[in-house]
Parts: C-alpha cells; sequence; structure tokens
C-alpha cells in the first residue's frame, strides 16, 4: 500500500496561494491521487484527482511530478473558508483498501 | 439525489450493547466502505466491501462486524460497544473506476454518526 506524507499543519494569509505537498514513495503504477477536504463535524468532500502532469479544476490545480513520488495540491487565492483539513489518498487500484493519511490542518488568516 | 446517507445521526450507548450504524447509497456504487474519525485524528478503514456479498477488513476491524447483501446498504454492527469505540464514523462509497476495473480513489461520504459509548 502506498502510504502518505503530509505536513500536519499550515497557516496561511487571505489571499495568498498554498501549496501542500503530500510524499507518496511506494505509489504503484496503476495508482490514482486524489485530495480531499473535510470541514468539522463533516465528511471529506472530494476536490481533485489525477495520475500525472497537471491537472486544474474551478477549486484547485494538482501538479504531480514524472516519477510521481510526491503531489502537490494548490488553491490559488484562499480565503478563510479554506480553513480546513486537507486529506491525499493514494487508491490501490483494485485492492480496495483506501487508507487515508493524517491530513494537512489548512489555517487561512484574516 | 440523497447520496450516501447515515442513520442515526447521534447515538449513545453504554458499555456491553449492541447497534448497527446504517449506511445507504443510491448511485448504484459497487465499492464501500467505513471509516472512523477520533477527535483531532485522521480516518481510519474498519471495513470496506467491492461488491455485494464481498467484505474484507481495514486497518481496525476489531469490533465490528459488516455485511452486504444489497449493492445500496452497508451496516456496520458493534457487537459489544466498548467506550474506546467512542467516535465519528463515516460510510463512504464510489464507482469511480479506471480503464482495468480498479479504484481510482473518488470517494462520496456520508454525513457521519457520532457515537458516544459510556
Amino acid at each position: 500500500l502506498a502510504k502518505t506524507t503530509q505536513p500536519i499543519s499550515m497557516d496561511s494569509y487571505e489571499g495568498q496561494e498554498v501549496n501542500i505537498t503530500c510524499s507518496h514513495n511506494n505509489i504503484a503504477t496503476n495508482d490514482y491521487i486524489t485530495w480531499y477536504q473535510q470541514f468539522p463535524s463533516q465528511g471529506p468532500r472530494f476536490i481533485i484527482q489525477g495520475y500525472k502532469t497537471k491537472v486544474t479544476n474551478e477549486v484547485a490545480s494538482l501538479f504531480i511530478p514524472a516519477d510521481r513520488k510526491s503531489s502537490t495540491l494548490s488553491l490559488p487565492r484562499v480565503s478563510l473558508s479554506d480553513t480546513a483539513v486537507y486529506y491525499c489518498l493514494v487508491a490501490q487500484g483494485k485492492g480496495g483498501k483506501l487508507i487515508f493519511g493524517q491530513g494537512t490542518e489548512l489555517s487561512v488568516k484574516p | 439525489n440523497a447520496g450516501v446517507t447515515q442513520t442515526p445521526k447521534f447515538q449513545v450507548l453504554k458499555t456491553g450493547q449492541s447497534m448497527t450504524l446504517q449506511c445507504a447509497q443510491d448511485m448504484n456504487h459497487e465499492y464501500m466502505s467505513w471509516y472512523r474519525q477520533d477527535p483531532g485524528m485522521g480516518l481510519r478503514l474498519i471495513h470496506y466491501s467491492v461488491g455485494a456479498g464481498i467484505t474484507d477488513q481495514g486497518e481496525v476491524p476489531n469490533g465490528y462486524n459488516v455485511s452486504r447483501s444489497t449493492t445500496e446498504d452497508f451496516p456496520l454492527r458493534l457487537l459489544s460497544a466498548a467506550p474506546s469505540q467512542t467516535s465519528v464514523y463515516f460510510c463512504a462509497s464510489s464507482k469511480s473506476t479506471d480503464l482495468a476495473g480498479g479504484l481510482t480513489g473518488e470517494l462520496f461520504f456520508g454525513e457521519g454518526s457520532r457515537l458516544t459509548v459510556l
């Protein structure tokens, strides 16, 4: 199983770009990388998913280098409402055992 | 579209009591799973199912049973509740697969069930 490592916490200010990097050194060939956002007392919510290179949607961008041993979630111009815990998940293809890491607690200040 | 529905949202049990947390999804997802989340901690996988009739253990399966008789439902049973099982429980489902039929990891979560065992 691909184990993920993220910073425990990050601080930012409104309007800044935030980059959260996740390390997954033993990612397998068929594994996808998915990022989730979780607010207190709510279930995690899907943000973005990628396999290689760069993916962008209306919320975030995901950068994956060629060796795929890490990935970076980029949140442009964060606001106070982006304060949450962010998890990266590496899916194990047909295995079914989707293990989350500890997540990164992002605090956005005014 | 209801998505993933968990019941009950809140439950208080006494040590030794049994109960079932219900999870239902209306998205025709083959994959379903249960996670627990302790205060200030991450999500830990309890059990998962890749389809009706198939279940498997996650990271922390002890003290919990599951069954998957239909695609829609995936109940989690606590046979003899213990204070260590006080937690928030999340059910999740997924259909998203790659070309080989493997999971890509796009999970849909329920709102959670908060369980307190006294």
